[in-house]
């Protein structure tokens, strides 16, 4: 069964540093998402992106964000300038149409920033 | 409070018991999905409902959907010890897009 897959599993940086998360989606969805999960607290929407846009971000998604689909499979957030308070659970995941549609998920990159 | 919370926040039972947890949110949504997630690991889609629909079943697990008390539950009949996990209602708002807003989460112990 096709499923969301993510790299790293985890990543360590150092405050200030960039870094960036990948995702490949199902292949046939053409929806994509980023959402995060601090430690203890809810998922919580960070970005969605359609036909090579950004269709809806939340305030979280500020400056230091953003993401790219680079070629026809990967999907990326780059961080620019992590802050401590950037370490969280990332999780991806796609859809294949928009509202009404199941989303699914991947497992998840746990990124920790000292 | 806040869109999508759970009750009850922890429940524990014994195999073989059913277990029930419920959802509550604020807003007029298109649907609701509930998700799995085992300690530390990724989310587990379960089930969708949408909010034209009251009841929706998948093997041990039934969904209800209430739209006039804005509430659904999850319900997993003859539980079983690999059900102990995190359960997460997460609901798709009506003009909000394609984004999901999640609730806080049910901690379902199920112990032998």
């Amino acid at each position: 069964e096709p499923e969301v897959t993510q790299t790293p599993s985890h990543q360590v940086t150092q405050m200030g540093q960039e870094v960036i998360l990948r995702c490949v989606p199902i292949s046939n969805h053409l929806y994509f998402y980023w959402y995060r999960q601090i430690l203890g607290q809810k998922v919580e929407f960070l970005v969605s992106f359609y036909n090579n846009e950004i269709s809806e971000k939340s305030e979280i998604f500020d400056d230091q964000f953003s993401v790219e689909r680079p070629d026809g499979s990967n999907f990326t957030l780059k961080i620019r300038s992590t802050k401590l308070e950037d370490s969280a659970m990332y999780f991806c995941a796609s859809s294949v149409r928009r509202e009404l549609e199941t989303q699914y998920f991947g497992p998840g990159t746990r990124l920790l920033v000292l | 409070s806040q869109q999508g919370e759970e009750d009850p926040q922890a429940l524990s039972i014994q195999e073989g018991e059913n277990a029930t947890m419920n959802c509550s949110y604020k807003t007029s949504i298109n649907n609701l999905q509930w998700y799995r997630q085992n300690s530390g690991r990724g989310l587990v889609h379960l089930i969708l409902i949408r909010s034209n629909e009251r009841e929706k079943h998948s093997g041990r697990l039934r969904v209800t959907l209430d739209t006039s008390k804005k509430s659904s539950s999850l319900l997993i009949t003859a539980s079983r010890a690999a059900d102990t996990a995190s359960y997460f209602c997460a609901t798709g708002i009506t003009g909000g897009g394609n984004k999901l807003t999640f609730g806080t989460g049910t901690q379902l112990k199920v112990e032998l």
